[in-house]
């Protein structure tokens, strides 16, 4: 069975604070990892990682894919209240491209 | 160009009773995605559409819930009967297609409480 999971689950963290969001995942036929923001609404896609594409940076957000340890991190750095949200990490696998989340790290940004 | 729209956007009723939630998405978009999130979790597929068809309703409770996707385009999810479990967030979501490089885009959700 496709798994997902994230570490820490939830964290807190003061402004300006630089926080590594952990991702790790078991699926057959690995195509993605996708990166998500969920504030109150609908998660917003941040970035998309592939066997081509395993670096991705966007601001002060980037994000690594280590295929070999089938994991991915996410960083943020000089963080703002702003960045408050709950990440989620998707995973893709087989053609289907279904995507598997893991539970997502709740980040709380402290004035 | 416009989002993945849904409706309604909350919804309360009681167990046993039934429910639908339509969703329109992106115009183009030949992947469509339901999903349950329960509060405090990630985002739990139950069906996956490519145009009419269905890819995956592995996660599909098939007793109660069920989806159609008429023409390809917009989609109705049901539960009948609803039970207190079934207490979520369903989002839908579309894409463009199976190898498009930026996902899925989301729709704003469905809040349902059933009491």
């Amino acid at each position: 069975e496709d798994k997902v999971v994230q570490s820490p689950l939830s964290l807190v963290v003061h402004e300006g604070d630089t926080v590594t969001l952990n991702c790790s995942y078991e699926v057959t036929n690995f195509r993605s990892l996708l990166w998500y923001k969920q504030e109150k609404k609908a998660p917003t896609f941040l970035f998309m990682l592939t066997s081509s594409g395993i670096e991705k940076k966007s601001g002060r957000l980037s994000s690594i894919l280590d295929k070999k340890e089938l994991s991915s991190i996410l960083n943020i750095t000089a963080t703002q209240t702003g960045d408050s949200a709950i990440y989620l990490c998707a995973v893709g696998g087989n053609y289907g491209q279904n995507f598997v989340f893991g539970p997502g790290t709740r980040l709380s940004v402290l004035p | 160009e416009a989002g993945v729209a849904q409706s309604p956007r909350y919804k309360i009723i009681e167990k046993r009773q039934s429910v639908a939630f339509w969703c329109n998405p992106i115009s183009g978009h030949a992947t469509l995605y339901w999903y349950q999130q329960i509060l405090g979790q990630g985002p739990k597929l139950l069906i996956q559409f490519q145009n009419n068809g269905v890819v995956d309703d592995s996660q599909l409770p098939k007793d109660r819930f069920s989806a159609e996707r008429l023409k390809g385009v917009d989609s109705t999810l049901k539960i009948q009967p609803a039970k207190l479990e079934d207490s979520a967030v369903y989002l839908c979501a579309s894409r463009a297609g199976t190898r498009a490089i930026r996902g899925q885009y989301f729709g704003p959700g469905t809040r349902l409480t059933v009491l």
